[in-house]
């Protein structure tokens, strides 16, 4: 059975980059649409953006200017960077693998990590 | 990007009673070229991440008990929970996979009548 775990501080100042990794257990990390959705407290889920294990990445316009994400297959990592934070980027952080069909649209998420709350403060 | 808007946000059951939850898309997401619905719903619970219950708007996950079941075409879809259990109070969330970004509902919040 797959299982993720994210890693990373749980607290960054503004203006500063959020950095978290994702180690994918009991399963390759080779095909897969490797994810990132955040969850401000309380509120609403947001998809960040995807990287498949190739490399290839796919990002949310919203964000596609601060996010930076990659892959090491050798360690069966993904990791997510964001860049110049602030209060609004202040959430529960989930690393999730995606799933498509027929090669087309977008994906479903069937296996998600525990989650990093990140708390953006001075 | 394609709003998802679910209804009502909050409900409350008695145990044993069915829990119907409405999902409606901005534009459709069924796919001429399959025929099949880019929608999915998500159950969380409190502390825990989303856990997938559905996706192609009616398949159950692996594991997923069949008092849960979805429906719908196009732009208006329904989780529906017949008998419901203690165990089912959380917040659901539908998804949509049809375009990017992949985009939520709200999420609605069930309770316990």
């Amino acid at each position: 059975q797959v299982r993720l775990q994210e890693s990373g501080p749980g607290l960054v100042k503004p203006s500063e980059t959020l950095s978290l990794t994702c180690t994918v257990s009991g399963g390759s990390i080779s095909t897969y649409y490797w994810t990132w959705i955040r969850q401000p407290p309380g509120k609403g889920l947001e998809w960040i953006g995807y990287i498949y294990y190739t490399g290839s990445t796919y990002y949310n316009r919203s964000l596609e200017s601060r996010v930076t994400m990659s892959v090491d297959p050798s360690k069966n990592q993904f990791s997510l960077k964001l860049s110049s934070v602030t209060a609004a980027d202040t959430a529960v952080y989930y690393c999730a693998r995606g799933r498509r069909e027929y090669g087309s649209g977008n994906n479903w998420f069937d296996t998600w990590g525990q989650g990093n709350l990140v708390t953006v403060s001075s | 990007d394609i709003v998802m808007t679910q209804s009502p946000d909050s409900l409350a059951v008695s145990l044993g009673e069915r829990a119907t939850i409405n999902c409606k898309s901005s534009q459709s997401v069924l796919h001429s070229s399959n025929n099949k619905n880019y929608l999915a719903w998500y159950q969380q619970k409190p502390g825990q991440p989303p856990k997938l219950l559905i996706y192609w708007a009616s398949t159950r996950e692996f594991g997923v008990p069949d008092r849960f079941s979805g429906s719908g075409s196009a732009t208006d879809f329904t989780l529906t929970i017949t008998s419901l259990q203690a165990e089912d109070v959380a917040v659901y969330y539908c998804q949509q996979y049809y375009s990017s970004p992949p985009t939520f509902g709200q999420g609605t919040k069930l309770e316990i009548k």
